[in-house]
């Protein structure tokens, strides 16, 4: 079972909006909308910031929102703020028999 | 409030064992499935293993499958890591995580332990 692909960096000044991209098969983002995402600052654990697709948990600023077509999800960051800078992981539920998650190759996002 | 604390860690020779432990509080723990994941030094994240609610269903990463035990002990509000045979490439920062409740994905995280596999 292979990470799923994410790019290595994305990059963007204060107010702008960038886009995250996360492809993997119809075995994992293709085949369910189980599809999360985690923003990860340098020595902490991962946050949950989606999850089901597009769905926010409580606390989550609504600059964040989260889509899927096809085999690719996307994660989406409007209004980039300082703190936003942080590597970024997603995650799918996947019908392998002996792996229940398979994760993103992770995006480092740089706020300019 | 939710917590997760992991302890456990350390340095160990290759060949070596390790059990990782992870305190749950702030919940009922034994209503929601658990999960360890990994993080190997300046690498992205990596699934190890998921436990059910009541212990009965477990799967594990073709990575540490037959080297690591997973299991958990309700009435204690605790997870366990039994990491057996350990390789240079278990080195990692292990973090348990909740999953989330009816769904797919992990809503809390705990802090982490360092594992670190080196003669």
């Amino acid at each position: 079972q292979s990470a799923l692909t994410q790019p290595a960096s994305v990059s963007g000044s204060p107010g702008q909006s960038i886009t995250i991209s996360c492809t993997g098969t119809s075995s994992d983002v293709g085949g369910y909308n189980y599809v999360s995402w985690y923003q990860q600052h340098p020595g902490k654990a991962p946050k949950l910031m989606i999850y089901e697709v597009s769905n926010r948990p409580s606390g989550v600023s609504n600059r964040f929102s989260g889509s899927k077509s096809g085999n690719t999800a996307s994660l989406t960051i409007s209004g980039l703020q300082a703190e936003d800078e942080a590597d970024y992981y997603c995650s799918s539920y996947t019908s392998s028999s002996t792996l229940n998650y398979v994760f993103g190759t992770g995006t480092k996002v740089t706020v300019l | 409030e939710v917590q997760l604390v992991e302890s456990g860690g350390g340095l160990v020779q290759p060949g070596g064992s390790l059990r990782l432990s992870c305190a749950a509080s702030g919940f009922t723990f034994s209503s929601y499935e658990m999960n360890w994941v990994r993080q190997a030094p300046g690498k992205g994240l990596e699934w190890v293993s998921y436990i059910s609610s009541s212990g009965s269903t477990i799967y594990y990463a073709d990575s540490v499958k037959g080297r690591f035990t997973i299991s958990r002990d309700n009435a204690k509000n605790s997870l366990y890591l039994q990491m057996n045979s350990l390789r240079a490439e278990d080195t990692a920062v292990y973090y348990c995580a909740r999953d989330l409740r009816y769904s797919y994905g992990f809503d809390y995280w705990g802090q982490g332990t360092l594992v670190t596999v080196s003669s």
